[in-house]
């Protein structure tokens, strides 16, 4: 089964810009892996931020967006708040079951 | 409203079985695919299981860490999806969420269920 690698954690400072990384250990990662990114705040449910490397939901704020960056897939947040501090996670396809990454802790300070 | 409530969680003994069920509202059932997701206290999320819609031959996928003991199924006139486990052990304690998707229009999340496995 493939790994999925993620930072794990990183910091922003309010109103400035991050990039989370997703990679993989079989390889680049394609728009072929279908990238997801799911936000998960303490205590509450994950919820789906970017679908197929840069697609945002009608939930999802403008400052998300995702790409594909140096053979990993990247979900960039420009002019974080307070509200974005949680855990990113990634999640991957590989022909048919998917495989999330280890998460990265995002801190807003 | 779009919702989905776990339900089937609680304490098992190693070795043991139960059934967790997903019920959703609020949005075409039949349309999505339908996922297993787990949590163990503190550490990240996994992926446990995938059951397509009808319009794809209601395709299952499974993780290796659960293959050949866990069954995933849904039923589309109840507007609910299951997670049958048997052979548990205490790496399967985790919060068990549900999650339904049929992009753009649908991916939703429950809030989880408990399911602790210990003697």
């Amino acid at each position: 089964q493939a790994v999925v690698t993620q930072e794990t954690s990183l910091t922003v400072s309010p109103g400035g810009t991050v990039t989370l990384t997703c990679g993989s250990s079989t390889g680049a990662v394609t728009s072929g892996h279908y990238p997801y990114w799911i936000q998960q705040k303490p205590g509450q449910a994950p919820r789906t931020l970017i679908y197929d490397t840069n697609k945002g939901h009608s939930w999802t704020p403008a400052r998300f967006s995702g790409s594909l960056l140096g053979g990993k897939v990247a979900l960039t947040l420009s002019g974080a708040q307070p509200e974005d501090e949680a855990d990113y996670y990634c999640l991957l396809f590989f022909g048919g079951a998917r495989v999330f990454g280890g998460g990265t802790k995002l801190t807003v300070l | 409203e779009v919702q989905l409530v776990e339900s089937g969680g609680g304490l098992v003994q190693p070795g043991g079985s139960l059934k967790l069920s997903c019920a959703a509202s609020g949005f075409t059932f039949s349309g999505s695919a339908m996922h297993w997701v787990r949590q163990a206290s503190g550490k990240g999320l996994e992926w446990v299981a995938r059951i397509t819609e009808k319009d794809y031959n209601y395709a299952i996928v499974y993780a290796e860490s659960v293959k050949g003991r866990f069954t995933i199924s849904r039923d589309d006139s109840e507007n609910r999806a299951y997670l049958q486990m048997n052979s548990l052990t205490v790496e399967d304690t985790a919060v068990y969420y549900c999650r339904a998707e049929a992009v753009p229009a649908v991916d939703n999340w429950g809030h989880g269920t408990l399911v602790t496995v210990s003697s």
